[in-house]
């Protein structure tokens, strides 16, 4: 069955940095969209970013662009997102999700997810 | 920006039926596929409802899910309401480029 199991959450200062991570299985993972997306405490969902299986393309939300870079390791079936100058606002819980296309994107599997506070 | 503008709230009784919106800020909201996700407290989201009205394998026929071009708006409707059924709803669309969540709906069953 497919799994998303995200780490590398914590606390960190305002304009520290932080790489979160999704490793994957039970799907064949260089074939499919991955996506990030955060939820603030008591708040809605927010979409971050989104990579294709190759690695390209690439988009962010305009919230993010320019701090936040998406990665992935095909080999290791895994999933990244490195997180620079963060602000209280990046505090979130953050979602690792599988993606499909059928002339539009959606979401399909969702990890557990994994918090980031933005504190000093 | 588009944006997708949704109830903050609805509530209805056990085994009524209720009907949670999702708007379209411009364009038509028929463009690109609506899709609906249930999210209970302290868990991830799960789909209900995908490219417009088609539902999981699992989830339930009492939720169905609709397009009305003329309103620009998508709907979620639950008929049979459960208590399991109390959670938060959210719509989700594309913008080509974006993916869009409206700002979500906690359904009560009281």
């Amino acid at each position: 069955q497919v799994q998303l199991v995200e780490s590398g959450g914590g606390l960190v200062k305002p304009g520290g940095s932080l790489r979160l991570s999704c490793a994957a299985s039970g799907f064949t993972f260089s074939d499919t969209y991955m996506t990030w997306v955060r939820q603030a405490p008591g708040k809605g969902l927010e979409w971050v970013s989104y990579i294709s299986g190759r690695g390209s393309p690439i988009y962010y939300a305009d919230s993010v662009k320019g701090r936040f870079t998406i990665s992935r390791d095909n080999a290791k079936n895994s999933l990244f997102l490195r997180m620079d100058n963060l602000r209280a606002e990046d505090t979130a819980m953050y979602y690792c999700a599988s993606m499909k296309w059928n002339y539009s994107p959606r979401f399909d599997f969702w990890g557990q997810g994994t918090l980031v506070t933005v504190s000093s | 920006n588009f944006v997708l503008t949704q109830p903050h709230s609805v509530s209805e009784s056990p085994g009524k039926t209720v009907t949670i919106s999702c708007t379209g800020s411009s364009g038509r909201i028929a463009s690109n596929f609506v899709q609906w996700y249930q999210q209970r407290p302290g868990s991830a989201p799960t789909t209900v409802i995908y490219e417009d009205s088609d539902r999981p394998s699992a989830v339930p026929d009492r939720f169905s899910g609709s397009i009305d071009s003329s309103s620009n708006s998508a709907s979620l409707t639950i008929s049979g309401l459960k208590t399991e059924d109390e959670a938060d709803y959210y719509c989700q669309s594309y913008d080509g480029t974006n993916l869009v969540f409206g700002g979500g709906t906690k359904l009560t069953v009281l």
